[in-house]
């Protein structure tokens, strides 16, 4: 099992740019997220998925949306990129949202916006 | 909001040695937390898990230990390796919600040779 696969690695872009950060788990997990991680803070979440067809804000959604395409996917857009989300990006799944158990993340996306 | 927070930014240790990692946790509520080892570039791993009725958990050279009465828990690494080396950080949640852990800001875990 590969487990988290998001995609890309790496990506530059300027301001106003858009793009779609992509992720997907083959471990059939109900539940998926997105998280941010900048230095000097813990993981704080953008949004997540508690199961195929819903989706919820997080703590810091501003700027983002999503999409969950299926079970397996679960994408991160922005539409009009800004500095402020110079960030990595980490995608997670687990069994159930509701419910406390650990979550499984993928090695991120490194974003920069000039 | 409550946050939890961890005691020592940084930790040097020798190889053999063994290693504590501590974190305070400040929501009395939380009745979940969890362990992660986050290497350079790589997305953060699960480590263990320990639920608010226990007061320790044992894995493969790792032991989890909760206080609740100081709201402290600690990481034990034993046997360190230089595979070790990496950033440790731990959660906390509760109320049988995933969407609503709160991470710690880590600590940077070297093993000296």
């Amino acid at each position: 099992n590969a487990g988290v696969t998001q995609t890309p690695k790496f990506q530059v872009l300027k301001t106003g740019q858009s793009m779609t950060l992509q992720c997907a788990q083959d471990m059939n997990h109900n539940s998926m997220y997105w998280y941010r991680q900048d230095p000097g803070m813990g993981l704080r979440l953008i949004y997540y998925s508690a199961s195929e067809g819903t989706t919820d804000k997080g703590e810091v959604p501003n700027g983002y949306n999503v999409s969950r395409l299926n079970k397996r996917e679960f994408s991160l857009r922005l539409e009009s990129a800004a500095p402020s989300q110079t960030s990595v990006y980490f995608c997670a799944s687990s069994g159930i949202a509701q419910s406390n158990s650990p979550l499984h993340f993928g090695n991120g996306t490194r974003l920069t916006v000039t | 909001g409550e946050s939890v927070g961890l005691h020592l930014p940084t930790l040097s240790v020798q190889e053999g040695d063994n290693s504590i990692i501590n974190c305070a946790y400040s929501n009395s509520a939380s009745d979940y937390f969890i362990w992660y080892k986050q290497e350079s570039g790589k997305g953060p791993q699960f480590i263990i898990d320990i639920r608010s009725n226990m007061d320790k958990r044992q894995g493969q050279r790792v032991t989890v230990l909760l206080n609740k009465t100081v709201k402290h828990l600690s990481l034990q690494i034993a046997a360190t390796q230089p595979g070790d080396s990496a950033v440790y950080f731990c959660a906390e949640g509760g109320g049988g919600s995933n969407y609503k852990l709160t991470f710690g800001k880590g600590t940077l875990l070297t093993v000296n040779p």
